[in-house]
Protein backbone atom coordinates (compact mmCIF):
# COMPACT_ATOMS: atom_id res chain seq x y z
CA UNK A 1 0.00 0.00 0.00
CA UNK A 2 0.61 3.86 -0.17
CA UNK A 3 1.52 5.86 3.24
CA UNK A 4 2.34 9.69 3.58
CA UNK A 5 3.47 11.58 6.34
CA UNK A 6 4.37 14.79 7.14
CA UNK A 7 4.05 17.25 10.07
CA UNK A 8 1.02 18.49 11.29
CA UNK A 9 2.22 21.51 11.92
CA UNK A 10 5.10 24.29 11.63
CA UNK A 11 5.30 27.91 13.24
CA UNK A 12 8.28 29.94 11.33
CA UNK A 13 9.16 33.57 11.50
CA UNK A 14 7.98 36.70 8.82
CA UNK A 15 11.42 37.17 6.55
CA UNK A 16 12.86 33.55 7.53
CA UNK A 17 13.44 30.46 5.60
CA UNK A 18 11.12 27.03 6.54
CA UNK A 19 11.56 23.44 5.19
CA UNK A 20 8.69 21.01 5.13
CA UNK A 21 9.20 17.45 5.01
CA UNK A 22 6.87 14.68 3.14
CA UNK A 23 8.18 10.76 3.51
CA UNK A 24 6.37 8.11 1.72
CA UNK A 25 5.98 4.81 1.17
CA UNK A 26 4.59 3.77 -2.10
CA UNK A 27 4.73 0.42 -4.98
CA UNK A 28 4.32 2.73 -7.74
CA UNK A 29 5.63 5.99 -8.42
CA UNK A 30 4.85 8.58 -11.25
CA UNK A 31 5.72 11.72 -9.21
CA UNK A 32 5.15 13.99 -5.73
CA UNK A 33 3.36 17.05 -6.13
CA UNK A 34 3.06 19.86 -3.25
CA UNK A 35 -0.12 21.99 -3.07
CA UNK A 36 -0.98 25.16 -1.12
CA UNK A 37 -4.32 25.07 0.51
CA UNK A 38 -5.66 28.71 2.61
CA UNK A 39 -8.27 28.12 5.25
CA UNK A 40 -11.61 26.87 3.31
CA UNK A 41 -10.13 27.72 -0.04
CA UNK A 42 -9.19 24.88 -2.63
CA UNK A 43 -5.89 23.60 -3.34
CA UNK A 44 -3.52 25.80 -5.77
CA UNK A 45 -0.21 23.65 -7.70
CA UNK A 46 2.96 24.59 -6.74
CA UNK A 47 5.70 21.99 -7.76
CA UNK A 48 5.82 18.78 -9.62
CA UNK A 49 9.15 16.42 -9.13
CA UNK A 50 9.63 13.29 -10.53
CA UNK A 51 13.58 12.77 -10.93
CA UNK A 52 15.61 13.31 -8.29
CA UNK A 53 16.85 16.64 -7.18
CA UNK A 54 15.59 19.89 -6.61
CA UNK A 55 13.41 22.06 -8.20
CA UNK A 56 13.36 26.43 -7.72
CA UNK A 57 10.44 28.31 -8.63
CA UNK A 58 11.06 31.67 -7.19
CA UNK A 59 10.79 31.47 -3.26
CA UNK A 60 9.53 28.21 -3.63
CA UNK A 61 11.50 24.98 -3.87
CA UNK A 62 10.77 21.38 -3.94
CA UNK A 63 13.01 19.01 -3.53
CA UNK A 64 12.84 14.65 -4.37
CA UNK A 65 14.95 11.86 -3.34
CA UNK A 66 13.50 8.54 -4.75
CA UNK A 67 15.40 6.04 -3.71
CA UNK A 68 14.78 7.46 0.30
CA UNK A 69 10.89 8.07 -0.19
CA UNK A 70 11.73 11.82 1.01
CA UNK A 71 10.54 15.08 -0.59
CA UNK A 72 10.86 18.33 1.17
CA UNK A 73 9.06 21.92 0.27
CA UNK A 74 11.48 24.86 0.97
CA UNK A 75 10.14 28.12 1.57
CA UNK A 76 12.27 31.60 1.61
CA UNK A 77 11.63 34.54 2.81
CA UNK A 78 8.52 33.88 4.68
CA UNK A 79 5.43 36.12 4.10
CA UNK A 80 2.44 36.62 6.01
CA UNK A 81 0.76 35.06 3.55
CA UNK A 82 2.12 32.04 3.02
CA UNK A 83 0.61 31.10 6.33
CA UNK A 84 -1.48 27.97 4.82
CA UNK A 85 -1.52 24.40 4.41
CA UNK A 86 0.64 22.41 2.40
CA UNK A 87 -0.33 19.10 1.50
CA UNK A 88 1.85 16.78 -0.43
CA UNK A 89 0.55 14.35 -2.80
CA UNK A 90 2.15 11.31 -4.69
CA UNK A 91 0.92 10.10 -8.33
CA UNK A 92 0.52 6.38 -7.94
CA UNK A 93 1.23 3.78 -10.65
CA UNK A 94 -2.26 4.34 -11.74
CA UNK A 95 -2.10 8.04 -12.22
CA UNK A 96 -3.98 8.67 -9.45
CA UNK A 97 -2.91 11.22 -6.60
CA UNK A 98 -2.95 9.52 -2.98
CA UNK A 99 -2.50 12.76 -0.40
CA UNK A 100 -0.85 13.16 2.55
CA UNK A 101 -3.06 15.59 5.67
CA UNK A 102 -1.00 18.37 5.45
CA UNK A 103 0.70 20.28 7.25
CA UNK A 104 -0.17 23.64 8.57
CA UNK A 105 2.43 26.34 8.77
CA UNK A 106 1.90 29.43 10.68
CA UNK A 107 3.91 32.85 10.64
CA UNK A 108 4.75 35.02 13.17
CA UNK A 109 6.18 38.52 11.92
CA UNK B 1 -17.21 31.31 -16.08
CA UNK B 2 -13.52 30.70 -15.67
CA UNK B 3 -11.58 27.46 -14.14
CA UNK B 4 -14.40 25.08 -12.36
CA UNK B 5 -17.11 26.13 -10.17
CA UNK B 6 -19.16 23.83 -7.61
CA UNK B 7 -22.92 24.50 -6.23
CA UNK B 8 -23.97 24.26 -3.74
CA UNK B 9 -20.85 26.53 -1.29
CA UNK B 10 -22.38 25.04 1.37
CA UNK B 11 -25.76 22.73 2.38
CA UNK B 12 -26.95 21.14 5.74
CA UNK B 13 -29.24 17.91 4.88
CA UNK B 14 -30.68 15.79 6.61
CA UNK B 15 -29.89 11.99 6.78
CA UNK B 16 -31.82 9.55 4.44
CA UNK B 17 -31.91 12.70 2.20
CA UNK B 18 -30.98 12.56 -1.68
CA UNK B 19 -28.11 15.23 -2.61
CA UNK B 20 -26.27 16.11 -6.12
CA UNK B 21 -23.21 18.16 -5.74
CA UNK B 22 -22.56 19.85 -8.86
CA UNK B 23 -19.03 20.65 -10.77
CA UNK B 24 -18.67 22.48 -14.10
CA UNK B 25 -15.34 23.55 -15.65
CA UNK B 26 -15.08 25.21 -18.40
CA UNK B 27 -11.13 24.42 -19.64
CA UNK B 28 -12.35 21.46 -21.85
CA UNK B 29 -10.28 19.27 -19.66
CA UNK B 30 -10.82 15.70 -20.10
CA UNK B 31 -10.32 14.00 -16.79
CA UNK B 32 -12.32 15.19 -13.59
CA UNK B 33 -12.02 13.97 -9.84
CA UNK B 34 -14.11 13.98 -6.24
CA UNK B 35 -12.56 14.22 -3.51
CA UNK B 36 -13.49 14.69 0.27
CA UNK B 37 -11.68 16.50 2.73
CA UNK B 38 -11.82 15.38 6.46
CA UNK B 39 -9.95 16.90 9.48
CA UNK B 40 -6.55 15.52 10.17
CA UNK B 41 -7.10 13.85 6.72
CA UNK B 42 -5.63 13.52 3.31
CA UNK B 43 -7.97 14.23 0.05
CA UNK B 44 -9.05 11.19 -0.62
CA UNK B 45 -10.73 10.47 -4.05
CA UNK B 46 -14.42 9.23 -4.31
CA UNK B 47 -14.89 8.83 -7.88
CA UNK B 48 -12.41 10.15 -11.17
CA UNK B 49 -13.36 10.04 -14.73
CA UNK B 50 -10.73 10.26 -17.29
CA UNK B 51 -12.89 11.18 -20.32
CA UNK B 52 -16.53 12.00 -21.14
CA UNK B 53 -18.54 8.28 -20.69
CA UNK B 54 -16.36 6.58 -18.29
CA UNK B 55 -16.14 6.47 -14.71
CA UNK B 56 -14.01 5.22 -12.47
CA UNK B 57 -14.24 4.67 -8.97
CA UNK B 58 -11.29 6.47 -6.13
CA UNK B 59 -10.71 5.26 -2.34
CA UNK B 60 -13.64 5.78 -0.90
CA UNK B 61 -16.69 5.13 -3.43
CA UNK B 62 -19.47 3.66 -0.98
CA UNK B 63 -22.48 5.78 -1.09
CA UNK B 64 -21.77 8.04 -3.59
CA UNK B 65 -22.30 7.93 -7.47
CA UNK B 66 -21.08 10.26 -10.64
CA UNK B 67 -21.96 10.55 -13.96
CA UNK B 68 -20.25 12.13 -16.93
CA UNK B 69 -22.43 12.65 -19.37
CA UNK B 70 -20.52 15.50 -21.36
CA UNK B 71 -16.79 17.19 -20.97
CA UNK B 72 -17.75 19.81 -19.14
CA UNK B 73 -20.01 18.31 -16.70
CA UNK B 74 -19.09 15.84 -13.36
CA UNK B 75 -22.17 15.99 -10.68
CA UNK B 76 -21.71 13.14 -7.44
CA UNK B 77 -24.94 11.81 -5.98
CA UNK B 78 -25.29 10.73 -2.51
CA UNK B 79 -28.49 8.45 -2.74
CA UNK B 80 -29.16 8.52 0.88
CA UNK B 81 -26.77 10.48 2.82
CA UNK B 82 -25.55 9.24 6.48
CA UNK B 83 -23.88 11.58 8.83
CA UNK B 84 -20.34 10.25 7.97
CA UNK B 85 -20.59 11.78 4.83
CA UNK B 86 -19.95 15.45 6.60
CA UNK B 87 -17.41 16.99 4.73
CA UNK B 88 -16.19 19.49 2.21
CA UNK B 89 -16.02 18.55 -1.16
CA UNK B 90 -14.03 19.36 -3.73
CA UNK B 91 -14.27 18.82 -7.55
CA UNK B 92 -11.03 18.87 -9.53
CA UNK B 93 -9.85 18.67 -13.77
CA UNK B 94 -6.73 18.18 -14.93
CA UNK B 95 -6.27 18.21 -19.02
CA UNK B 96 -5.68 13.98 -18.98
CA UNK B 97 -5.94 11.26 -17.17
CA UNK B 98 -3.75 8.59 -16.88
CA UNK B 99 -0.60 10.57 -17.18
CA UNK B 100 0.99 13.43 -15.15
CA UNK B 101 -1.23 16.42 -15.25
CA UNK B 102 -1.77 19.42 -12.56
CA UNK B 103 -5.02 18.86 -11.02
CA UNK B 104 -7.37 22.36 -10.85
CA UNK B 105 -9.98 22.47 -7.83
CA UNK B 106 -12.93 24.35 -7.46
CA UNK B 107 -14.22 26.07 -4.40
CA UNK B 108 -15.61 23.12 -2.75
CA UNK B 109 -19.06 22.49 -1.18
CA UNK B 110 -19.44 22.23 2.25
CA UNK B 111 -21.89 19.48 3.60
CA UNK B 112 -23.15 18.89 6.99
CA UNK B 113 -25.51 15.57 7.51
CA UNK B 114 -27.83 15.56 10.63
Amino acid sequence: GQNIDQPTEMTATEGAIVQINCTYQTSGFNGLFWYQQHAGEAPTFLSYNVLDGLEEKGRFSSFLSRSKGYSYLLLKELQMKDSASYLCALMDSNYQLIWGAGTKLIIKP
Amino acid sequence: IAGITQAPTSQILAAGRRMTLRCTQDMRHNAMYWYRQDLGLGLRLIHYSNTAGTTGKGEVPDGYSVSRANTDDFPLTLASAVPSQTSVYFCASSPQGGSYNEQFFGPGTRLTVL
